[in-house]
């Protein structure tokens, strides 16, 4: 399986500061013959069902604010959040879906 | 609106079995692969299982393979997941999440409130 690991586990983010999230994987998740990364990142409120933010690396899903985004390519990834919001407080978690899917352990984002 | 609405959690013993469902609502549910992924109480992500939309191809996370079993019914827009030889370890919340793409590597675009499992006696 591939294993995802994902730093730090957690951070504290003044509001209106920009908050980077890591994510590295075993194996590169870049396929050749398309040239996607299959990568996702979710954001997990308390209480609530996972969100999917990003997924090919970088194309943020629909409704998600574009102070979100997400690059990298290969084995390491990031997602930036340029300008924390209350709300933004919550887990982050990657997730690889080149092999059997598997996820980071996850990142506590929290306001400083 | 995509909606999935998960049931049968509940509070079994060791050894015991438990059968989890997920209705879907406003998709064309016979046409999305969907899995399951659970939570351990304040833990992580963890995928345990994934169908695809005919139901043919079918895949397993180590930790449950043998014990468990993924299936669907898209004439009653429903998944299921049936949970046997139950272990302490398999405590958690059960998400259904649905794929947006058609093959099985693919990210989950929709998820369920999720159930919760606990296994204790």
């Amino acid at each position: 399986d591939i294993v995802m690991t994902q730093s730090p586990d957690s951070l504290a983010v003044s509001l209106g500061e920009r908050a980077t999230i890591n994510c590295k994987s075993s194996q590169s998740i870049l396929y050749s013959s398309n040239n996607k990364n299959y990568l996702a990142w979710y954001q997990q409120r308390p209480g609530q069902p996972p969100k999917l933010l990003i997924y090919w690396a970088s194309t943020r899903e629909s409704g998600v604010p574009d102070r979100f985004s997400g690059s990298g390519s290969g084995t390491d990834f990031t997602l930036t959040i340029s300008s924390l919001r209350a709300e933004d407080v919550a887990v982050y978690y990657c997730q690889q879906y080149y092999g059997t899917p598997t996820f980071g352990g996850g990142t506590k984002v929290e306001i400083k | 609106e995509v909606q999935l609405v998960e049931s049968g959690g509940g509070l079994v013993q060791p050894g015991g079995s438990l059968r989890l469902s997920c209705a879907a609502f406003g998709f064309t549910f016979s046409s999305y692969g969907v899995n399951w992924v659970r939570q351990a109480p304040g833990k992580g992500l963890e995928w345990v299982s994934y169908i695809s939309s005919s139901g043919i191809t079918i895949y397993y996370a180590d930790s449950v393979k043998g014990r468990f079993t993924i299936s669907r019914d898209n004439a009653k827009n429903s998944l299921y997941l049936q949970m046997n030889s139950l272990r302490a370890e398999d405590t958690a919340v059960y998400y259904c999440a649905r794929n947006r793409c058609s093959d099985s590597s693919c990210y989950s675009d929709s998820w369920g409130q999720g159930t919760l499992v606990t296994v204790s006696s």
